[in-house]
């Protein structure tokens, strides 16, 4: 059974740019939470996806955005891009009801 | 605000010793805590989950213990191997909710 895939795996981006990333969860799963990793700070919350619809948002400003699509595959996008932005963000999928969210391997942001 | 605090940033254990990781939280409305383990340049890989109505659950050489009165759980590992060798990180969720809040993680060392 595939695992939770996103792309790319790595970007380089300037201040200011923006930027786009993508999550395939595992098939089957329909919900979609994504999550920004920093040194230091652990996992932090962006938001979660079920059913095409925003159902939790973490504490991130209005730059940080996503989308869930019909077959559940979800866009996270990040605008005008702070040189804080830089992190791994990690894209992961569960069951409806499930309680453990299986992550992809994340894609690691760079901003010069 | 830390709602979920790992205060121990690593932990060195001898291979076949028990492996003992700590996690505190802060808010009394978690009902469900999950332990992650994380090897580097891979996204975060789910161990085992407790929900509030238990006090322990068991899963081969992992153990995860809760004390709500005290807001503190604990993963053990027992026998520690080197394949355990990485970093672990607990989250706790409210609600039912697919929001986790996770800690910032224990880097765990077993030596051979």
């Amino acid at each position: 059974k595939a695992g939770v895939t996103q792309t790319p795996r790595y970007l380089i981006k300037t201040r200011g740019q923006q930027v786009t990333l993508s999550c395939s969860p595992i098939s089957g799963h329909r919900s979609v939470s994504w999550y920004q990793q920093t040194p230091g700070q652990g996992l932090q919350f962006l938001f979660e996806y079920f059913s095409e619809t925003q159902r939790n948002k973490g504490n991130f400003p209005g730059r940080f955005s996503g989308r869930q699509f019909s077959n559940s595959r979800s866009e996270m996008n990040v605008s005008t891009l702070e040189l804080g932005d830089s992190a791994l963000y990690l894209c992961a999928s569960s069951l409806v009801g499930g309680k453990a969210q299986h992550f992809g391997d994340g894609t690691r942001l760079s901003i010069l | 605000d830390q709602q979920v605090k790992q205060n121990s940033p690593s932990l060195s254990v001898q291979e076949g010793r028990i492996s003992i990781l700590n996690c505190d939280y802060t808010n009394s409305m978690f009902d469900y805590f999950l332990w992650y383990k994380k090897y580097p340049a891979e996204g975060p890989t789910f161990l085992i989950s407790i929900s509030s109505i238990k006090d322990k659950n068991e899963d081969g050489r992992f153990t995860v213990f809760l004390n709500k009165s005290a807001k503190h759980l604990s993963l053990h590992i027992v026998p520690s191997q080197p394949g355990d060798s990485a970093v672990y990180f607990c989250a706790a969720s409210d609600g039912g909710t697919y929001k986790y809040i996770f800690g910032t993680g224990t880097r765990l060392k077993v030596l051979a």
